[in-house]
């Protein structure tokens, strides 16, 4: 158990639109899941943390006009990188702690999102 | 600023023996720290953690060993299989559960046959 899938697994898209990414857990429920954005030979980035039903936290830096976070149930989150520009072009990946304990998170496989 | 380093990009390794993957961190606030491994078009799978309050956990074939004085942190592979070529990442957080992980750039061990 504890499957976490994401959607699409890439997207390429034109620079001044959005593109929507989920983030689903498959076999469980998940109260706080996490997105993460990974540029090429770098590290896995924290963007923000949703929590289901309430305001996603962001990171830093992190623009949240910009990455729109839902979390409308306990199995799905997404991700809306509005008004996308080149460089957002990113390897996004999100993960899901489950509702039932525990602290360890299971990662989606990422998406590749490619702005032009 | 890095607080989690991988200084080795790469690694290769004979099928059988010992594979030693390093990190480093400077924050002496983290006190959990974990390893992922990760195959081509997945995500991250945890693969084994350790609290500062221990300077070794085993798990099978799996052990890390941890340096707090030194901020150094270590996974030994023993003995060494061809299903273990991934990318390896080190991770960090404050205490088990805290929600932000810190993750390093990752090291990609290929195992020879």
């Amino acid at each position: 158990g504890a499957v976490v899938s994401q959607h699409p697994s890439r997207v390429i898209c034109k620079s001044g639109t959005s593109v929507k990414i989920e983030c689903r857990s498959l076999d469980f429920q998940a109260t706080t899941m996490f997105w993460y954005r990974q540029f090429p030979k770098q590290s896995l980035m924290l963007m923000a943390t949703s929590n289901e039903g309430s305001k996603a936290t962001y990171e830093q830096g992190v623009e949240k006009d910009k990455f729109l976070i839902n979390h409308a149930s306990l199995t799905l989150s997404t991700l809306t990188v509005t008004s996308a520009h080149p460089e957002d072009s990113s390897f996004y990946i999100c993960s899901a702690r489950r509702q039932t304990g525990g602290d360890e998170q299971y990662f989606g496989p990422g998406t590749r999102l490619t702005v032009t | 600023d890095q607080q989690v380093k991988q200084n080795s990009p790469s690694l290769s390794v004979q099928e059988g023996r010992i594979s030693i993957l390093n990190c480093d961190y400077t924050n002496s606030m983290f006190d959990y720290f974990l390893w992922y491994k990760k195959y081509p078009a997945e995500g991250p799978t945890f693969l084994i953690s350790i609290s500062s309050i221990k300077d070794k956990n085993e798990d099978g074939r799996f052990t890390v060993f941890l340096n707090k004085s030194a901020k150094h942190l270590s996974l030994h592979i023993v003995p060494s299989q061809p299903g273990d070529s991934a990318v390896y990442f080190c991770a960090a957080s404050r205490y088990i559960g805290y929600d932000k992980i810190i993750f390093g750039k990752g090291t990609r061990l290929h195992i020879l046959p």
